[in-house]
């Protein structure tokens, strides 16, 4: 079964510093994969995905993520870390039309920034 | 601007009394879906739709039930609401195969 694992409930920051939050998936099929972010009280936004073509992909607010076949990982980054950063990060693979198009979740890394 | 929404953005129920969530699209997505999320965990299934064949996640309790009339909108209706089912319920949409799902704000169901 296709699943995502975030390594790392929490991580802490300080403000500037390099953010890097893991995230590994496991398929064995191409995997359609996603990272989002939850403010309080807020749904989730879409900060990037990966489907097919380029490996490194850039999403708002300066972020980016690589997909790593041979280590099978998305890790997330930004190179200089913001107080407004400071929220739930979730990664996610969508399961395609052989998994009913669902999507599944990590159970998420909560992101804190040190001023 | 296409979005997803939901109404209401808090709702207070009382042990046992039927409640109603509301959600709507203008994105025209195949898919929705209902996701319930407690506090400090990730969001989970609890069911979706690709247009109007209903999936039903295999450990969604039966007091949860769903109903789609058009393309949309999207209801969540719990029977009879426990302590439990306290959470934010998180509608969502997505194109089929490679797309990203968008949520909308949530709902957040306090049950007295």
């Amino acid at each position: 079964a296709q699943s995502v694992t975030q390594l790392g409930s929490h991580v802490s920051v300080s403000e500037g510093a390099l953010v890097l939050l893991r995230c590994n998936y496991s398929s064995s099929v191409p995997p359609y994969l996603f990272w989002y972010v939850q403010y309080p009280n807020q749904g989730l936004q879409l900060l990037l995905k990966y489907t097919t073509g380029a490996t490194l992909v850039k999403g708002i607010n300066g972020f980016e993520a690589e997909f790593k076949k041979s280590e099978t990982s998305f890790h997330l980054t930004k190179p200089s870390a913001h107080m407004s950063d400071a929220a739930e990060y979730f990664c996610a693979v969508s399961l395609g039309n052989t998994g009913g198009f669902k999507t599944i979740f990590g159970a998420g890394t909560r992101l804190f920034v040190k001023a | 601007d296409a979005m997803v929404i939901q109404n209401p953005r808090y709702q207070v129920t009382q042990f046992g009394k039927p409640v109603t969530l509301s959600c709507s699209q203008t994105l025209n997505h195949n898919v929705m879906y209902w996701y319930q999320q407690k506090s400090s965990q990730a969001p989970k299934l609890l069911f979706h739709y690709y247009d109007k064949d209903f999936n039903n996640e295999a450990d969604t309790p039966d007091n949860f039930q769903s109903r789609r009339p058009n393309t949309s909108f999207c209801f969540l209706d719990i029977r009879s609401p426990g302590l439990g089912d306290a959470a934010m319920y998180l509608c969502a949409t997505s194109i089929p195969v490679a797309g990203p799902v968008y949520f909308g704000p949530g709902t957040r169901l306090l049950v007295l």
